[in-house]
C-alpha cells in the first residue's frame, strides 16, 4: 500500500532555530504540494512542484521559508528562522497530474510544529 | 468572496440520519471537484471525485450544479464512523493553463449514538 512518508512525525523548537522537513512521495507520482494547517487558516498551499520543477510558491513566506526537491524521491521544506506563528502541521502530498485540472492527492501524515 | 466556502458547522446529528453539506465556488473555470475527509489529528484523505451526472459510492452522494456553482455531499444511514471534517475542494485555474487544488475550510459532522 504505497504511501506519502513525512519526517519527522513532531517537532519542538525555539524561535530563531532552523526546521527541515523532509517528504518522500508515492514512487511514480509527478507533483509534490506543501500545506499548512492551522485552525484558523485551515489548508494553505506553501508551494508546488511538477515534475521536480517548482511551479507556485506563492503561497510561501520567501524571507524565511524554502521548498526543494533534490531528487524525484526526496521534497524538503525548510523554515530559517522559525517563529512561533510557523506553529501548524505541515502536510506533505503527492499525485500524479494525468492532465491540467484533473488531479487527485494523496496526503503523508503531516508534522507537527511547535515553535517555542 | 472566498474561493471555497463551506459552511464549518459542526452538524450534529443521530445515528441512521441522512445530512447533507454544501459547498460554494467562486471561478466559473474550474474543472475538478472532490471531496476529502480529515479525521481529529490526521491527513486529509480523498472521499470521492464530483462529476457532472452527480456519483453515489455506497452511502455517500456527491452532485455538482455548475450553473449555481456548488457541489454537495449527502451521507445516508449515518454511521458513528462517519465522524470527521468534510473539506470540499475544487480544482481552480492558478493561470499559464495550471491548476490547483484549493480546499475549503471544511464541515465537521459529528453522528451521536
Amino acid at each position: 500500500d504505497a504511501r506519502v512518508t513525512q519526517t519527522p512525525r513532531h517537532k519542538v523548537t525555539e524561535m530563531g532555530q532552523e526546521v527541515t522537513m523532509r517528504c518522500q512521495p508515492i514512487l511514480g507520482h509527478n507533483t509534490v504540494f506543501w500545506y499548512r494547517q492551522t485552525m484558523m487558516q485551515g489548508l494553505e498551499l506553501l508551494a508546488y512542484f511538477r515534475n521536480r520543477a517548482p511551479l507556485d510558491d506563492s503561497g510561501m513566506p520567501k524571507d524565511r521559508f524554502s521548498a526543494e526537491m533534490p531528487d524525484a524521491t526526496l521534497a524538503t521544506l525548510k523554515i530559517q528562522p522559525s517563529e512561533p506563528r510557523d506553529s501548524a502541521v505541515y502536510f506533505c502530498a503527492s499525485g500524479l497530474a494525468l492532465w491540467a485540472g484533473q488531479e487527485t492527492q494523496y496526503f503523508g501524515p503531516g508534522t507537527r510544529l511547535l515553535v517555542l | 468572496r472566498k474561493e471555497v466556502e463551506q459552511d464549518p458547522g459542526p452538524f450534529n446529528v443521530p445515528e441512521g440520519a441522512t445530512v447533507a453539506f454544501n459547498c460554494t465556488y467562486s471561478n466559473s473555470a474550474s474543472q475538478s471537484f472532490f471531496w476529502y475527509r480529515q479525521d481529529c489529528r490526521k491527513e486529509p484523505k480523498l472521499l470521492m471525485s464530483v462529476y457532472s451526472s452527480g456519483n453515489e459510492d455506497g452511502r455517500f452522494t456527491a452532485q455538482l450544479n455548475r450553473a449555481s456553482q456548488y457541489i454537495s455531499l449527502l451521507i445516508r444511514d449515518s454511521k458513528l464512523s462517519d465522524s470527521a471534517t468534510y473539506l470540499c475542494v475544487v480544482n481552480i485555474p492558478s493561470g499559464a493553463g495550471s491548476y490547483q487544488l484549493t480546499f475549503g475550510k471544511g464541515t465537521k459532522l459529528s453522528v451521536i449514538p
